[in-house]
């Protein structure tokens, strides 16, 4: 069964500093991981994809077999960065299923 | 396009009840997908559609709950009879492919039961 983690529920930052958001994953074949963000008032929304390598918001993930790992980093928070961050995951291949992590809540702190 | 479109925005009935929250994926969209959120649980798939069909509806949790979707551009989610343990935000969802690399979320229902 496909699981993900997401071991923080509450993280806080002062802006500026760095920024990791945990996400582990149990799945045994080759999944298929994402990052949602819900802002304040504003809709669910898609904010990276490990397929794409690609940097959203100054925000990257790397996947990482070994240690079946997606976390989320940035180097240096932002204020606006505040917000409900959901990691996903997706059987490539298999289950077209989303199962989405419990959410972490990020502050960040002027 | 407005999006995804769920109503109502907020639901506040007592138990016994029976619940019916609504949606209007965006148009084009083939795939649409319930999910239910709450603090302990997160975000879980309830059931979702490709054209219209049920594909999957293991995530739902009792047979007090029931969705259905009547053609390609509305979908309801049924709770009779609704319990104070229903209480959750649900969200829909849509893509414009069932293996699509992104959702399109709705702005969810805060379904509360008294």
């Amino acid at each position: 069964a496909q699981r993900v983690t997401q071991p923080e529920k509450l993280l806080s930052v002062f802006k500026g500093a760095p920024v990791e958001l945990k996400c582990n994953y149990s799945y045994s074949g080759s999944p298929e991981l994402f990052w949602y963000v819900q802002y304040s008032r504003q809709r669910l929304q898609l904010l990276l994809r490990h397929i794409s390598r690609e940097s959203i918001k100054g925000f990257t993930a790397d996947l990482n077999k070994g240690e079946t790992s997606f976390h989320l980093k940035k180097p240096f928070a932002q204020e606006e960065d505040s917000a409900m961050y959901y990691c996903a995951l997706r059987a490539q291949g298999g289950s077209e299923k989303l199962v989405f992590g419990k959410g972490t809540k990020l502050t960040v702190n002027p | 396009d407005a999006g995804v479109i769920q109503s109502p925005r907020h639901e506040v009935t007592e138990m016994g009840q029976e619940v019916t929250l609504r949606c209007k994926p965006i148009s084009g969209h083939n795939s649409l997908f319930w999910y239910r959120q709450t603090m302990m649980r997160g975000l879980e798939l309830l059931i979702y559609f490709n054209n219209n069909v049920p594909i999957d509806d293991s995530g739902m949790p009792e047979d007090r709950f029931s969705a259905k979707m009547p053609n390609a551009s509305f979908s309801t989610l049924k709770i009779q009879p609704s319990e104070p343990r229903d209480s959750a935000v649900y969200f829909c969802a849509s893509s414009r492919l069932l293996r699509s690399e992104k959702l399109f979320f709705g702005s969810g229902t805060q379904l509360s039961v008294l």
